[in-house]
């Protein structure tokens, strides 16, 4: 079945650090591929997304690339804040079929950014 | 626009109670999911519903978990009786079709 493997947390940088967190995934098909960040105390919010291979996804200064043939998404900012403290959680979705519908995520990478 | 709503936020019971979660889903959507998240398995889809009729529950942990959906506006997630394990965060989602889901805040419960 799909699944989505990301590195364990936590994570601590320093501010103005820079951030890989990665991310690698099983799919049949060709999968669209999102990056969610969960505030504490809030629920996700989608951060970026891909929908085809060599496809970047960015926002807020964080960028993940579609990569197929690594089947990977990593996760990127080149210059952290303590604002962007938070649990980042790598997932898919099918692009076609049955279950086109349903996310699989990955079990969560928590940052810390210290001033 | 108002997101998905969750209510209660927090939920403290004893084992054996019947506890109840609800979810007001973003005006529009058509698809609900409910979710839960535990430190040990992460983020898990329980079920989802399509135009208010269940579609998938086999993420449902057993007989003891029911879901709802009485009207485009309106979700529940019923779990009688409780029991410690259950204690978890429940998160409620929506989303139009072939649209991006939009997560509620989530309710965390604790089963005594």
């Amino acid at each position: 079945g799909d699944s989505v493997t990301q590195m364990e947390g936590p994570v601590t940088l320093s501010e103005e650090a820079f951030l890989t967190i990665n991310c690698t995934y099983t799919a049949t098909g060709y999968p669209s591929l999102f990056w969610y960040v969960q505030y504490p105390g809030e629920g996700l919010q989608l951060l970026l997304k891909a929908t085809k291979a060599d496809d970047k996804g960015s926002n807020k200064g964080f960028e993940a690339t579609y990569r197929k043939e690594t089947t990977s998404f990593h996760l990127e900012k080149g210059s952290v804040q303590v604002s962007d403290s938070a649990v980042y959680f790598c997932a898919l979705r099918r692009g076609s079929g049955g279950s086109n519908y349903k996310l699989t995520f990955g079990k969560g990478t928590l940052l810390t950014v210290n001033p | 626009d108002a997101g998905v709503i969750q209510s209660p936020r927090h939920e403290v019971t004893e084992m054996g109670q019947e506890v109840t979660l609800r979810c007001k889903p973003i005006s529009g959507h058509d698809y609900l999911f409910w979710y839960r998240q535990t430190m040990m398995r992460g983020l898990e889809l329980l079920i989802y519903f399509n135009n208010n009729v269940p579609i998938d529950d086999s993420g449902m942990p057993e007989d003891r978990f029911s879901a709802k959906m009485p009207n485009a506006s309106f979700s529940t997630l019923k779990i009688q009786p409780s029991e410690p394990r259950d204690s978890a965060v429940y998160f409620c989602a929506s989303r139009l079709q072939g649209g991006e889901q939009f997560f509620g805040p989530g309710t965390r419960l604790t089963v005594l």
